[in-house]
């Protein structure tokens, strides 16, 4: 069975910081690993995804994920937050072997001018 | 334009009352799914279609109904409303390939008095 854990249910940033948000992962087998971003009131929009390429995935809007078996991880960042980042983050997850996604609870970010 | 289209955006029911929320995609996508969306929970899967003619159950069956007579069209029914399903409702359509990302509808924001 497949899970997630969205380490933060919140984060604040300054405008020009760095963005980080934490994911940990469950899988049964290879999972692939995506990102989602929603606006206020609206659909959701996938920022990235991870299927057994390189562990490093560019996404849209200048946001990176780093996929780490190791340690379980798919860590979102963007080295610098800007005042449309403002939304809600969801990190999701399948099994390759199973059409169904898990998603995380999400992480809200806030951006501070 | 390609996409995954919900109708009505908005529905207040009564307790009781039982509706249909439609979702069609042009994508010839052969899976297709129900998600409901309540603050700090994410997405949970109410059910699922890996084609027409075949559903099955997801992580929160319980008072909704699904059906598969096409490829593109997959409505959810309430059979009667309860304020437990005062919620957002997101439809989604994936093509086959387990690495492959969703697309959304925009959601259909459900109240129940």
């Amino acid at each position: 069975a497949q899970s997630v854990t969205q380490l933060d249910s919140h984060v604040s940033v300054s405008e020009g910081t760095p963005v980080l948000l934490r994911c940990n992962y469950s899988s049964s087998y290879s999972p692939s690993l995506f990102w989602y971003v929603q606006h206020p009131n609206k659909g959701l929009q996938l920022l990235l995804k991870y299927t057994s390429a390189a562990t490093l995935v560019k996404g849209i809007n200048g946001f990176e994920a780093e996929f780490k078996k190791s340690e379980t991880s798919f860590h979102l960042t963007k080295p610098s937050a800007h005042m449309s980042d403002a939304a809600e983050y969801f990190c999701v997850v399948s099994d390759w072997n199973d059409y169904k996604l898990s998603f995380g609870a999400g992480t809200t970010v806030t951006v501070r001018a | 334009n390609a996409g995954v289209t919900q109708t009505p955006k908005f529905q207040v029911l009564k307790t009781g009352q039982s509706m249909t929320l439609q979702c069609a995609q042009d994508m010839n996508h052969e899976y297709m799914s129900w998600y409901r969306q309540d603050p700090g929970m994410g997405l949970r899967l109410i059910h699922y279609s890996v084609g027409a003619g075949i559903t099955d159950q997801g992580e929160v069956p319980n008072g909704y109904n699904v059906s598969r007579s096409t490829t593109e069209d997959f409505p959810l029914r309430l059979l009667s409303a309860a304020p437990s399903q005062t919620s957002v409702y997101f439809c989604a359509s994936r093509e086959q390939g387990t690495n492959t990302e969703a697309f959304f509808g925009q959601g259909t924001r459900l109240t129940v008095v």
